[in-house]
């Protein structure tokens, strides 16, 4: 089945770039998504990429896929304080439901 | 149209009870989720409705789960005979139909604690 990978912890500092990194399973997997979660609240979407795209930016976010290798990165520039929240990474073959993944815990030192 | 609201925030409940939560969509959005969130994991999907019809039911719904969406518009997930493990966060999401290249977009949440 559809399996999502995400490191569970990151740390950096305010200023400076943060880099989550996202590995996928399933190669029929069409779209590729950034949440973001914050305490007690839903995901929120960020950004996403179609498979067909190698890179994507939108502001400070800058998406970069691996299709051969089948990673997915999500760079923020510029990391603020802000920041500091979930991240999970997911997948769809573009009308089967998203599968996610376990998050990484983002967090940004003043 | 504010979002996808959901109904309570938060449910304290007895081991045992039922529970009844409800999600409404945005209102164009034809395609509504339930997924299920506990700590330190990402959302599981449960079940999914495109307009009335439920199209597909995870193994996680066991037999004391069911979703229905009667009208199409709000939906709602009961738990029967609530046990501890039931404890988490419910998410719905809803989306526009076809291939979702935007996404889906999440309400808040239900925190179930089961004590």
């Amino acid at each position: 089945g559809e399996d999502v990978e995400q490191s569970l912890f990151l740390s950096v500092r305010e200023g400076d770039s943060s880099v989550i990194n996202c590995t996928y399973t399933d190669s029929s997997s069409t779209y590729l998504y950034w949440y973001k979660q914050e305490p007690g609240a839903g995901l929120q979407l960020l950004t996403y990429i179609f498979s067909n795209m190698d890179m994507k930016q939108d502001q400070r976010l800058t998406v970069l896929l691996n299709k051969k290798d089948k990673h997915l990165s999500l760079r923020i520039a510029d990391t603020q304080t802000g920041d500091s929240a979930i991240y999970f990474c997911a997948e769809s073959t573009g009308n089967t439901p998203l599968v996610f993944g376990k998050g990484t815990r983002l967090s940004v030192i003043a | 149209d504010t979002g996808v609201s959901q109904d309570p925030r938060h449910k304290i409940t007895k081991r045992g009870q039922n529970v009844t939560f409800r999600c409404d969509p945005i209102s164009e959005h034809n395609r509504l989720y339930w997924y299920r969130q506990t700590l330190g994991q990402g959302p599981e999907f449960l079940t999914y409705f495109q307009n009335e019809a439920q199209l597909e039911k995870s193994r996680l719904l066991s037999d004391r789960f069911s979703a229905e969406r009667p009208k199409g518009s709000f939906s709602t997930l009961e738990i029967q005979r609530t046990e501890q493990g039931d404890s988490a966060m419910y998410l719905c999401a809803s989306s526009h139909p076809g291939p979702l290249a935007d996404g889906y977009t999440f309400g808040s949440g239900t925190r179930l604690t089961v004590v």
